[in-house]
């Protein structure tokens, strides 16, 4: 089945830091990228959808500055979130859809803690 | 009215029971229908996918679509405890965009007891 890796599972850094976070589509090429924010016992929440070669579509209310996406490849998608504060601290989750209205897959999930 | 609701739950069965879970959505355009399960502090796990009206079978679960209704259920036969978890429903507008957004319910918690 589809596969998407994310990379790092987890990251503990200071504020002020910046964090980039990749998710890589291991058997498919994916169209289309989703980054997602999930708080603790909330649901899943849109940031942003990026199409490889092209820049990504912000959800109202998500800071493009703050939260550099990257998708330089049909493989590829980064997620750099600068100079993160605590506020920023979250449950980051990406996923990839492949060509032909293929199901959205799902990464592991990085969980962001910033002191 | 929300565009994707889900029973709020949380929902508990008896192990070896059916569950049974569902959704109803606001958007008559929409074209493809996916359940993904999601285990406490994991993300999710596309488990069913279906696009067309009636019944689609995969192991112990089964997802049943009527558009007709904008309804889409998903049930678990022969419940066990790793069952146990939050289910969305997630519905997608249009067949021929892919890349258009996934609109989410907020998720119905599962508790199956041993």
């Amino acid at each position: 089945g589809a596969v998407v890796s994310q990379h790092p599972s987890w990251v503990i850094c200071k504020s002020g830091t910046s964090v980039k976070i990749e998710c890589r589509s291991l058997d498919f090429q994916a169209t289309t990228m989703f980054w997602y924010r999930q708080f603790p016992k909330q649901s899943l929440m849109l940031m942003a959808t990026s199409n490889e070669g092209s820049k990504a579509t912000y959800e109202q209310g998500v800071e493009k500055d703050k939260f550099l996406i990257n998708h330089a490849s049909l493989t590829l998608s980064t997620l750099t979130v600068t100079s993160a504060h605590p506020e920023d601290s979250s449950f980051y989750i990406c996923s990839a859809e492949g060509p032909n209205n293929q199901p959205q897959h799902f990464g592991d999930g990085t969980r962001l803690s910033i002191l | 009215q929300k565009e994707v609701e889900q029973n709020s739950g949380p929902l508990s069965v008896p192990e070896g029971a059916i569950a049974s879970l569902n959704c109803t959505y606001s958007d008559r355009g929409s074209q493809s229908f996916f359940w993904y399960r999601q285990y406490s502090g994991k993300s999710p796990e596309l488990i069913m996918s279906i696009y067309s009206n009636g019944d689609k079978e995969d192991g112990r679960f089964t997802a049943q679509l009527n558009k007709a209704s904008q309804y889409v259920s998903l049930l678990i036969r022969d419940s066990q405890p790793s069952d146990s978890a939050t289910y969305l429903c997630a519905v997608k507008p249009l067949v021929e965009t892919s890349g258009s957004r996934l609109t989410f319910g907020e998720g119905t918690q599962l508790t199956v007891n041993p």
